[in-house]
């Protein structure tokens, strides 16, 4: 059974410091996707990561695929209230499908 | 263009009964999978459906089920609701898998079993 532990679940920070989630399994996946919900909202893909030791931007939030493609992190700098939401990472089983391994998220607040 | 469309957003069914949910993907994905998510188990895969046919399924009873219709919608139903089928569903559409392609979410059914 692939399985991706994700940490922190619970993040509270200030207004403008950096935090990193991380993900982590035994398995190794084709792809990692990551993925910020809203309340009554489904997810919402950020980045897909495909190969080890990838490394992707996107304006405040870095993206990392670990050598081996069996963890992942994802850095925000100078975090804002509006980053406030359920990160999930997801990784792709092997073969062109539309399984994912879900991580159990974390759920961020960045407060003003 | 047109998100991934789930109806109905919100219902509340008896235990015993049984519930069918709808997915319509974005137009020109033939794949669609659906996601069970609740506050203990996260997001856990159902099934995913491609050109008509269960490519995949993930580990929940036979009470479960879905198909795919030749213009890509999607239905799950429930039957024999319990207590711990109170969830949200999410569907996601994608071209034709993971693979290169991003997947798309829709907003999700709400489910309670009372």
């Amino acid at each position: 059974t692939q399985l991706l532990e994700q940490s922190p679940q619970f993040l509270s920070i200030q207004e403008g410091e950096n935090l990193t989630v991380y993900c982590n399994s035994s398995s190794v996946f084709s792809s990692l996707q990551w993925y910020r919900q809203e309340p009554g909202e489904g997810p919402v893909l950020l980045v897909t990561v495909v190969t080890g030791g990838e490394v992707k931007k996107l304006k405040r939030l870095t993206f990392q695929f670990g050598d081996a493609r069996k963890d992942s992190s994802l850095h925000i700098t100078a975090a804002q209230p509006g980053d406030t939401g359920l990160y999930l990472c997801a990784g792709a089983v092997s073969g062109n499908t539309g399984k994912l391994i879900f991580g159990q998220g974390t759920t961020l607040q960045v407060k003003p | 263009k047109a998100g991934v469309t789930q109806t109905p957003r919100y219902l509340i069914k008896t235990r015993g009964q049984q519930v069918t949910l709808s997915c319509s993907p974005i137009s020109g994905h033939r794949s669609v999978s659906w996601y069970q998510q609740t506050p203990g188990q996260g997001l856990q895969f159902l099934f995913e459906y491609f050109s008509e046919t269960q490519r995949n399924k993930g580990n929940f009873p036979g009470r479960f089920s879905g198909r795919q219709f030749s213009n890509s919608r999607s239905e799950m139903n429930v039957s024999t609701l319990e207590l711990g089928d109170s969830a949200l569903y999410l569907c996601a559409s994608s071209r034709d898998g993971i693979s290169g392609n991003t997947i798309y979410f829709g907003e999700g059914s709400w489910l309670t079993v009372v």
